[in-house]
């Protein structure tokens, strides 16, 4: 079946650091791939998406490419800030056989220090 | 900008009884699903719901579980006979179509004691 996994956290990280938190699949068949953000006490917000091999989704700063050969969806940005901080949830939508529920990864803490 | 709502934001419930969680979905969305997460796992599908009726529905999504769309405007999720293990935040989506990404609501926290 369809799955995702993600790096374990919390990932901490100083202001202005470089971020990556990294996301793998396996799928049968071609998904889109999601990364959706969690601020506390709110809902799942869509952060950016990447529907076919070789797309960069971006967002806010953040960036993540959709590679096949890995079957990864890693999640960038350059300079975090505090305000980053958040749980962030890679997905993927299996787009065969009339499903369209999605498929989340555990998630990802970031915590971000000033 | 139009957003998912859920009420309410926490519901308390004692074992084995029934609750409803209720969800308002964007208005021109067509596709509603409902997924839940159990504290500290991932978020997890249960069911999809287009044109008056499942669509989808995953392996967690038994007998014990029913939506409906009663009116034009709510979208609900109800447990007949609650569980201690269904505590978990219950999270309502929508979509407008299918190449659109889901659009979802804060969650409702649902404990059962």
């Amino acid at each position: 079946g369809n799955s995702v996994t993600q790096m374990e956290g919390p990932v901490t990280l100083s202001e202005e650091a470089f971020l990556t938190i990294n996301c793998t699949y396996t799928a049968t068949g071609y998904p889109s791939l999601f990364w959706y953000v969690q601020y506390p006490g709110e809902g799942l917000q869509l952060l950016l998406k990447a529907t076919k091999a070789d797309d960069k989704g971006s967002n806010k700063g953040f960036e993540a490419t959709y590679r096949k050969e890995t079957t990864s969806f890693h999640l960038e940005k350059g300079s975090v800030q505090v305000s980053d901080s958040a749980v962030y949830f890679c997905a993927l939508l299996y787009s065969g056989g009339g499903a369209d529920g999605l498929t989340f990864g555990k998630g990802t803490h970031l915590i971000i220090q000033p | 900008e139009p957003e998912v709502t859920q009420t309410p934001s926490h519901q308390v419930t004692q074992m084995g009884q029934e609750v409803i969680l209720r969800c308002v979905p964007i208005s021109n969305h067509l596709y509603f699903y409902w997924y839940r997460q159990i504290l500290g796992q991932k978020v997890e599908f249960l069911v999809s719901f287009y044109n008056n009726e499942i669509s989808e529905k995953s392996e967690i999504f038994d007998d014990q579980f029913s939506v409906e769309r009663p009116d034009g405007s709510n979208f609900t999720l109800k447990i007949r006979s609650t569980k201690l293990e269904d505590s978990a935040m219950y999270f309502c989506a929508s979509r407008v179509r299918t190449n659109q990404p889901q659009h979802f609501g804060d969650g409702t926290r649902l404990s059962i004691l």
